[in-house]
């Protein structure tokens, strides 16, 4: 079965700090993967999408790796902020369909505090 | 753009009742997805269009649910009868066939079931 592992669960750090959350699947074929921010209350918004052949992807103070070998991604985050409290889940896009299969993580909870 | 709608934000009902969730998907997209998120089991695909048409509905959990999609602009997810289970959040989420069929979400519908 493909799966989407997650950790830490949850991970509380101070403003100012970097953090870096992982990722782990099992989803045979691959085709993308992507990492989403959920803030309390509202639906995910995407932060980043790789395809299997990309090893790294930016948004501002985000940047998401990725390694198809170990079949493993990380989520870094430099200087949080407040604002950066929530929910980060890995999504990952079987190789075999399109977007309608995808395998989501469990998330990681994040908050920062001041 | 506004986004993907929802209706209503909120919904708390008694055991038994009839629930019916509603869905804008944003203009142009031509597929749009129904998920549940708990803090259990995060977040599940129930069911999903192509066009209107109901492509994949495995993740239905059972009859008691029900989807349609009468035209582009609207669809509707109904729970008859519903159950204290049921209580979760449900979120649409709408896509193009953009090269990454990136899905944006609504804000979720947070369901209730006394």
């Amino acid at each position: 079965k493909n799966q989407v592992e997650q950790s830490p669960q949850s991970l509380i750090i101070l403003e100012g700090k970097n953090c870096t959350l992982q990722c782990n699947y099992t989803v045979s074929p691959f085709s993308n993967l992507r990492w989403y921010k959920q803030d309390t209350g509202r639906g995910p918004v995407s932060l980043t999408i790789m395809t299997f052949s990309e090893n790294t992807k930016s948004n501002g103070r985000y940047t998401a790796t990725l390694d198809a070998d170990t079949k493993q991604s990380s989520l870094h985050i430099t200087a949080s902020q407040l604002s950066d409290s929530a929910s980060y889940i890995c999504v990952v896009t079987p190789g075999n369909f399109g977007n309608e299969k995808l395998t989501f993580g469990t998330g990681t909870r994040l908050t920062i505090i001041p | 753009d506004a986004g993907v709608i929802q209706s209503p934000r909120h919904e708390v009902t008694e055991m038994g009742q009839e629930v019916t969730l509603r869905c804008k998907p944003i203009s142009g997209h031509n597929s749009l997805f129904w998920y549940r998120q708990t803090m259990m089991r995060g977040l599940e695909l129930l069911i999903y269009f192509n066009n209107n048409v109901p492509i994949d509905d495995s993740g239905m959990p059972e009859d008691r649910f029900s989807a349609k999609m009468p035209n582009a602009s609207f669809s509707t997810l109904k729970i008859q009868p519903s159950e204290p289970r049921d209580s979760a959040v449900y979120f649409c989420a709408s896509s193009s066939t953009d090269p990454y069929n990136e899905q944006f979400f609504g804000p979720g519908t947070r369901l209730t079931v006394l």
